[in-house]
């Protein structure tokens, strides 16, 4: 198992410019999700899906998210801006009703990117 | 509006003592706690979680407690080890099934052992 896997690792892109984030999980995992790690901020979320085809909240302002199948979420940056550089992880669980119970969530290994 | 804290960004420790890394968290319908550890140019990884019918959960040297009352949660490390060196965060979900399997991260501690 490959488990998650991210890419790139690392990105640099200009203002205005827009790139696609790859996640990928080879775990049959229904439920995945974006994060942003920022310093003294933690993990914040920025989008989840619950199961393939299916959207589940408002997509938050410069991304756009697809859930085509089960395995791949790709996250999308619209029109990059100088605010979204972040370390990006994306994780994937068991939906709950799958699991129940010890039901944590794996992470990819992250791509840092970079808008000047 | 952070609904999970950890107060203490930064911690040290001798090898072989004791760490102590906590976590406080204001949503009552939280149920369900884990603590992650991340090194750099890594993602996180699974540590040990607890539910809340439960104040304590251990795996090896690893405890975790806590206190539903209090809305807190403990991270003890015994002994630590040089390699234990990582970012630790906390991370709570609120487990009813309409939000699937959505988490809420804290800030993050960074703890250092020295040898």
């Amino acid at each position: 198992n490959a488990g998650v896997t991210q890419t790139p690792k690392f990105h640099i892109l200009k203002t205005g410019q827009s790139m696609t984030l790859q996640c990928a999980q080879d775990m049959n995992h229904g439920y995945m999700s974006w994060y942003r790690q920022d310093p003294g901020m933690g993990l914040r979320l920025i989008y989840y899906s619950a199961a393939a085809g299916t959207t589940d909240k408002e997509v938050p302002n410069g991304y756009n998210v697809s859930r085509l199948n089960t395995e791949d979420f790709p996250l999308r940056l619209v029109s990059a801006a100088p605010s979204q550089t972040s370390v990006y992880l994306c994780a994937s669980s068991y939906h709950l009703a799958e699991r129940g119970n010890d039901n944590e969530q794996f992470f990819g290994p992250g791509t840092r990117l970079t808008v000047l | 509006d952070q609904q999970v804290k950890q107060n203490s960004p930064s911690l040290s420790v001798q090898e072989g003592r004791i760490s102590i890394l906590n976590c406080d968290y204001t949503n009552s319908m939280f149920d369900y706690f884990l603590w992650y550890k991340k090194y750099p140019a890594e993602g996180p990884t699974f540590l040990i979680s607890i539910s809340s019918i439960k104040d304590k959960n251990e795996d090896g040297r690893f405890t975790v407690f806590l206190n539903k009352s209090a809305k807190h949660l403990s991270l003890h490390i015994v002994p630590s080890q040089p390699g234990d060196s990582a970012v630790y965060f906390c991370a709570a979900s609120p487990r009813y099934e309409n939000t699937g399997n959505q988490f809420y991260f804290g800030t993050g501690t960074s703890l250092t052992v020295i040898p």
